[in-house]
């Protein structure tokens, strides 16, 4: 069984620029999460989707960031105009649906922003 | 608000002790709680997780304890050995419409001398 896969796992980018992360979620699972992780702190929570509908984005910044998850092919996290602010750990997360809440995480994708 | 913390920022321990690593929630609505592993260049590893409706759960080599009273949650590694050495974090659900959002703690670094 394959787990949640990420990619790429590192991610340079220079500011202004675009960074698209990738991630597939577990077999079987319909629930994907992003969080973010800033060096020796804990993660926090982005954006929470299912096929084709945001349900959670409580934690998205307003600006700049977008998340999709389609019904076909990996959910997608979006930085447009990319600050070195953004530079982080990305990770997703996916759980099986309703009644079961564990949520696994991938390798995540470590974002550089030069 | 929500927030979950840790006590402990560094746990050292000797091969073969007991480690044990503790937690505190705030939000009273919390209902599902779960422990994560994180070594270092890696996602979180699901440990153990444990509903508000129990007092404790075991896995294996691991007990997860619940104290609702006083909003209290301790991961309990028996025999510890160097592989166990990592950061820990508790994180937790406060229910609701959305289960998606997982609330997590700084982390507590365990470290495990041979």
């Amino acid at each position: 069984n394959a787990g949640v896969m990420q990619n790429p796992r590192h991610l340079v980018r220079r500011r202004g620029q675009e960074a698209r992360l990738r991630c597939s979620p577990m077999k079987g699972h319909s629930h994907v999460y992003w969080y973010r992780q800033l060096p020796e702190e804990g993660l926090k929570f982005m954006v929470y989707l299912q096929k084709e509908n945001i349900i959670d984005e409580s934690g998205m910044p307003k600006e700049r960031f977008s998340a999709e998850f389609p019904k076909e092919g990996p959910s997608i996290l979006r930085i447009q105009q990319v600050v070195r602010g953004d530079s982080a750990a990305y990770f997703c997360a996916s759980s099986p649906g309703t009644g079961k809440y564990e949520q696994y995480f991938g390798p995540g994708t470590r974002l550089t922003v030069t | 608000g929500e927030s979950v913390g840790l006590h402990l920022p560094t746990l050292s321990v000797q091969e073969g002790d007991n480690s044990i690593i503790n937690c505190a929630y705030s939000n009273s609505a919390s209902d599902y709680f779960i422990w994560y592993k994180q070594e270092s260049g890696k996602g979180p590893q699901f440990i153990i997780d444990i509903r508000s409706n129990m007092d404790k759960r075991q896995g294996q080599r691991v007990t997860v304890l619940l104290n609702k009273t006083v909003k209290h949650l301790s991961l309990q590694i028996a025999a510890t050995q160097p592989g166990d050495s990592a950061v820990y974090f508790c994180a937790d659900f406060a229910g609701g419409t959305s289960y998606g959002k997982l609330t997590f703690g700084q982390g507590t670094i365990l470290t495990v001398h041979p």
